[in-house]
This record gives C-alpha cells, sequence and structure tokens, in this order.
C-alpha cells in the first residue's frame, strides 16, 4: 500500500529552528509538496520538489532524497504565526497526490 | 479574484438526507477535486475531473457522486447521508499546465451527519 509517515506533534520555540521529517512509500513518484494549514483553515501551498536536493524559499526550504523516500521542511527564525499543521503529500504514478496525516507544530514564546 | 468557493460552509444534516456541497473557481483550471479530511488522517481523495465532461473516482468515492458540466463548478452529492459522512470536505483545482500543478484549495464545508 501507500504511505506517507510525519510525526504527530513538535514543539518549538519561537526564533529557533525546526525540522519536519517525512517519509514516504508509494507507487510511483512525481514530485513531493509541502502544504502549510492553519485550524480551521484551508492547506495552502508551501514548497514543490521533484529532483533530490535543496530548494529555499524565505524562511522555509524543503529537501528530498528519492532513494531513500525522504523529505523535510525546515523553518528557519519561526514565528508565532508559524503555529500550524505542515502536510507532506506525494503525486504517485496516477498523479493523484497521497496525503500524510500532518505535523502540528506548536510555537511557544 | 474570488479563487475557490464552497457552500455551505457548514451543515448538519439528518442520515438518510440528500446533500449537494456546491464548489466555483474562476481561475480557468482544468482540473478539480474534493477531498474529506478527518482527524488523524491525512486528506483523501474522493472524487476528481481532470477536465470538463469527465470525472474520476479517487481512493474513498463510495456514497459521494460528482458531475462536471463545465470548468468552473465541481458539485459533490451525498445521495443518501450516513454518520460516518461527517467530516470537512475541500474542494480544490489545479492547472495541468503549470510544471508542478499545485493544487489550491477552498474554504472548505465542515458537515455532520446524525
Amino acid at each position: 500500500g501507500q504511505n506517507i509517515d510525519q510525526p504527530t506533534e513538535m514543539t518549538a520555540t519561537e526564533g529557533a529552528i525546526v525540522q519536519i521529517n517525512c517519509t514516504y512509500q508509494t507507487s510511483g513518484f512525481n514530485g513531493l509538496f509541502w502544504y502549510q494549514q492553519h485550524a480551521g483553515e484551508a492547506p495552502t501551498f508551501l514548497s514543490y520538489n521533484v529532483l533530490d536536493g535543496l530548494e529555499e524559499k524565505g524562511r522555509f526550504s524543503s529537501f528530498l532524497s528519492r532513494s531513500k523516500g525522504y523529505s523535510y521542511l525546515l523553518l528557519k527564525e519561526l514565528q508565532m504565526k508559524d503555529s500550524a499543521s505542515y502536510l507532506c503529500a506525494v503525486r504517485d504514478s496516477n498523479y493523484q497526490l497521497i496525503w500524510g496525516a500532518g505535523t502540528k507544530l506548536i510555537i511557544k514564546p | 479574484i474570488a479563487g475557490i468557493t464552497q457552500a455551505p460552509t457548514s451543515q448538519i444534516l439528518a442520515a438518510g438526507r440528500r446533500m449537494t456541497l456546491r464548489c466555483t473557481q474562476d481561475m480557468r483550471h482544468n482540473a478539480m477535486y474534493w477531498y474529506r479530511q478527518d482527524l488523524g488522517l491525512g486528506l483523501r481523495l474522493i472524487h476528481y475531473s481532470n477536465t470538463a465532461g469527465t470525472t474520476g473516482k479517487g481512493e474513498v468515492p463510495d456514497g459521494y457522486s460528482v458531475s462536471r458540466a463545465n470548468t468552473d463548478d465541481f458539485p459533490l452529492t451525498l445521495a443518501s447521508a450516513v454518520p460516518s459522512q461527517t467530516s470537512v470536505y475541500f474542494c480544490a483545482s489545479s492547472d495541468s499546465q503549470v510544471p508542478h500543478n499545485e493544487q489550491f484549495f477552498g474554504p472548505g464545508t465542515r458537515l455532520t451527519v446524525l
């Protein structure tokens, strides 16, 4: 079967750095997405990786290793507004997104 | 530009009743999707449409039907609601001409079936 694993919850301190990991086993691979979802709101797109390596976008970076079935989202200079759930999703051989359950990130002052 | 709108925002429904969740996008995206989101689970695809006039089944299609008469609208119908269909429903759209084809989500409909 297809599976996306990410930690259920993480806690970090304002101003610090946090890394959210995602491992996947899917039938085919056509890209990996990270989305942010604030409580009670819709998911919003953060990043996309299809080749191995690091993609940087401001305070957020995303890394992919296809051989290891592994990605991480790195958030720097954490702000209170970064408190949210972070969803990892893989596009499979049918070009459909398979979603992880999400990681709830709690930021403490 | 509104993006994607969904209606209603929330609904309480008696089991056995028929219900249609509405979704409209103004981005001229060719592809549209319906997901349900339940606590502790990832988003699960119910149905999708790659282009107007075509639809396909996702991971959890039973009890749901969709239609795609035009580019903008993608309604989801529960023919006879059951309590296990209590969930938050998200509609999404994407442009398959864009290399990474990211999905844009509507604000969601919170449905409770009693």
